[in-house]
């Protein structure tokens, strides 16, 4: 069955160190990944998707096969980075259906 | 992009009563998507919804508790039924433009059960 982990609920990093969010996918066929994000009080967004190979705000996230994961990653963490993260599994060519991870709350400490 | 708005953003209905939210869009789309968020939890879809045609229901989600209701193109409603504290949650409602996979959220409406 397609399933998305995210196992970390909540990250606390200091500003300007390194971040990863981890994010491990299950789906036996083609996926496409992307990272969600909600900043306080905003709607749900799209940050980035794997397909687009691009990065969005200093995020990167490369897609891994092997290993199933789709990490998303900032070398140096800034304040405006706190937010709710949500890895994201599409179906391909199932009716646009997306599957979401439980999302990890990042908090950017001063 | 697509602009979404829902209506209302919150409301407290008392148990056994019903609540409809509306979802609106600023253009034409083909699908759209409710979701429930709990309290701590992740996004579940709880079903497709298809102009012209009966919405799409996940798992463990039935059309007699949430019926949909896809008139146009450009609008939804979802009725959440016989209301229990259970389904205290957030609805979302979401659309994906043709041809892209990536979708556009709405606010979100709280819903708050007593």
């Amino acid at each position: 069955a397609q399933r998305v982990t995210q196992p970390e609920k909540l990250l606390s990093v200091f500003k300007g160190a390194p971040v990863e969010l981890k994010c491990n996918y299950s789906y036996s066929g083609s996926p496409e990944l992307f990272w969600y994000v909600q900043y306080s009080r905003q709607r749900l967004q799209l940050l980035l998707r794997h397909i687009s190979r691009e990065s969005i705000k200093g995020f990167t996230a490369d897609l891994n096969k092997g290993e199933t994961s789709f990490h998303l990653k900032k070398p140096f963490a800034q304040e405006e980075d706190s937010a709710m993260y949500y890895c994201a599994l599409s179906y391909m060519n199932r009716d646009d259906k997306i599957i979401f991870g439980k999302g990890t709350r990042l908090h950017i400490l001063p | 992009s697509a602009v979404i708005s829902q209506k209302p953003s919150r409301d407290i209905c008392q148990r056994g009563t019903s609540l409809t939210i509306q979802c609106q869009v600023d253009s034409q789309v083909t699908m759209m998507f409710w979701y429930r968020q709990q309290p701590g939890q992740s996004l579940t879809l709880i079903a497709t919804a298809n102009q012209g045609s009966e919405a799409t229901y996940e798992s463990g989600f039935v059309i007699d508790k949430f019926p949909i209701s896809r008139p146009n193109l450009t609008f939804s409603t979802l009725t959440v039924s016989n209301l229990s504290p259970e389904d205290s949650s957030i609805y979302l409602c979401s659309v994906a433009l043709a041809g892209r996979d990536t979708q556009y959220f709405g606010p979100g409406t709280r819903l708050t059960v007593l």
